[in-house]
């Protein structure tokens, strides 16, 4: 199994832009989740899915992050527009579902926001 | 919200000495999880302990879980320089968790620098 995958790696962008973040989760996986993660504030959940359904958004900061799962093998976050301090590794993250409670992550996508 | 704090946020010791980090969490949980990060990379999940359960072992790693006090603590034996990461506890919360991954939630971490 290739693990989650997400893409871009590193994405450099300007204050304004919109910026679309990656993720295929592990096959088979029933949840999905997005993270951030800041030396100040640490790994903060934004929103997960179940069965490709959003199930809490509460950790979105703002309106401009929004998140979509159209199928159970892709997932995006979008931030428009895009702020400096958007600037983070945004992780994505899979799990089996119910009775595992073990989390998969990808390898991270580091946003600059200049 | 954070709700383990790991302690200490730094340590450095020498390559074959033993390191002990500890977590610290305030509601009560169904389970307590250990993740390690090394540089650049997603975290990568090391070691499960229940509720139920005082200890458990994987290899070098040894998990101690106290729920009276509500605290865990992970020992590396024998470190060796490929230990150097962060690493990081995450707890499960009894009252948000819906028996899935979707109740955890993250410590800051502490990092461990292996000196050679």
């Amino acid at each position: 199994d290739a693990g989650v995958i997400q893409s871009p790696r590193h994405e450099v962008t300007e204050m304004g832009q919109e910026v679309t973040l990656r993720c295929k989760p592990i096959s088979g996986h029933d949840y999905l989740f997005w993270y951030r993660q800041t030396m100040m504030r640490g790994l903060e959940l934004l929103i997960y899915f179940n069965n490709n359904v959003p199930i809490d958004d509460s950790g979105m900061p703002e309106d401009r992050f929004s998140a979509k799962m159209p199928n159970a093998s892709f997932s995006t976050l979008k931030i428009q527009p895009s702020e400096p301090r958007d600037s983070a590794v945004y992780f994505c993250a899979s799990s089996p579902g119910w009775g595992n409670e073990k989390l998969f992550f990808g390898s991270g996508t580091q946003l600059s926001v200049l | 919200s954070q709700q383990g704090e790991e302690d200490p946020q730094a340590l450095s010791i020498q390559e074959g000495e033993n390191a002990t980090m500890n977590c610290s969490y305030k509601t009560s949980i169904n389970n307590l999880q250990w993740y390690r990060q090394n540089s650049g990379r997603g975290l990568v999940h090391l070691i499960l302990i229940r509720s139920n359960e005082r200890e458990k072992h994987s290899g070098r790693l040894r998990v101690t879980l106290d729920t009276s006090k509500k605290s865990s603590s992970l020992l590396i034996t024998a470190s060796r320089a490929a230990d150097t990461a962060s690493y990081f506890c995450a707890t499960d919360s009894l009252m948000y968790s819906g028996g899935g991954a979707d109740g955890l939630t993250f410590g800051k971490g502490t990092h461990l620098i292996i000196q050679p």
